[in-house]
């Protein structure tokens, strides 16, 4: 499972208020990825970072900011939450090597009321 | 744009059969790679099996393996001796994006009938 969690794994919130999705990886690698997965649409990046305090915007950026202090952990925070963030958000670490392939957290299943 | 398109959204097999779920997708890089993962119904996203895009052989993991036709940009799956584990959602990825994130497909969901 490349050694990657995420918290907390359930959410319900109202609209308005600040949440902070966590992602922890214990392997040490420099590329790590925010995704959210709606029906239809597959995962779609939101974030992603290529080193500590180094992030750039995703596809579907919008409403969502993102911090990285430490290399094990990447931070997603939706400022002001809307329903239409509603979703499962994916953490997602990139491997150096032959292949470039990621692997997955479990996931964060996010509700906005 | 790159694009990951996946024209099944449902499928269903029966036990100990054979199912092929198909993947198109558009690129002009001539080398890169392939992926499918299956998304079961605990959500977690595991990694089934990859291609090289410059490799020739098709990629075989187990009881999956891949049908890789590179004109055609086509990348499809193949599960054979079905079994009741591999019911899931299954995606189809390729890393075009400019930030080597990955582009999804928008999956197939898989039954499996005893």
């Amino acid at each position: 499972d490349a050694g990657i969690t995420q918290s907390p794994r359930h959410k319900v919130t109202e609209t308005g208020t600040p949440v902070t999705l966590r992602c922890h990886q214990t392997e040490n690698h420099r590329y790590m990825y925010w995704y959210r997965q709606d029906p239809g649409h597959g995962l779609r990046l939101i974030h992603y970072s290529y080193g500590v305090k180094d992030t750039d915007k995703g596809e579907v950026s919008d409403g969502y900011s993102v911090s990285r202090s430490k290399t094990e952990d990447f931070l997603l925070t939706l400022e002001s939450a809307t329903s239409s963030q509603t979703s499962v958000y994916f953490c997602a670490i990139r491997v150096s090597g032959a292949y470039n392939e990621q692997f997955f957290g479990p996931g964060t299943r996010l509700t906005v009321l | 744009a790159q694009t990951v398109t996946q024209s099944q959204p449902e499928m269903s097999v029966q036990e100990a059969e054979t199912v092929t779920l198909s993947c198109t997708y558009d690129t002009s890089e001539s080398d890169y790679y392939l992926f499918w993962y299956k998304q079961p119904p605990s959500r977690q996203m595991i990694l089934v099996i990859r291609q090289e895009a410059y490799k020739q052989q098709n990629a075989t993991e187990n009881r999956f393996s891949v049908n890789f036709q590179k004109a055609a940009k086509s990348f499809s799956l193949k599960i054979s001796d079905s079994q009741l584990g591999d019911a899931a959602m299954y995606f189809c990825a390729y890393p075009g994006g400019s930030q080597g994130n990955l582009i999804f497909g928008k999956g197939t969901k898989l039954s499996v009938k005893p």
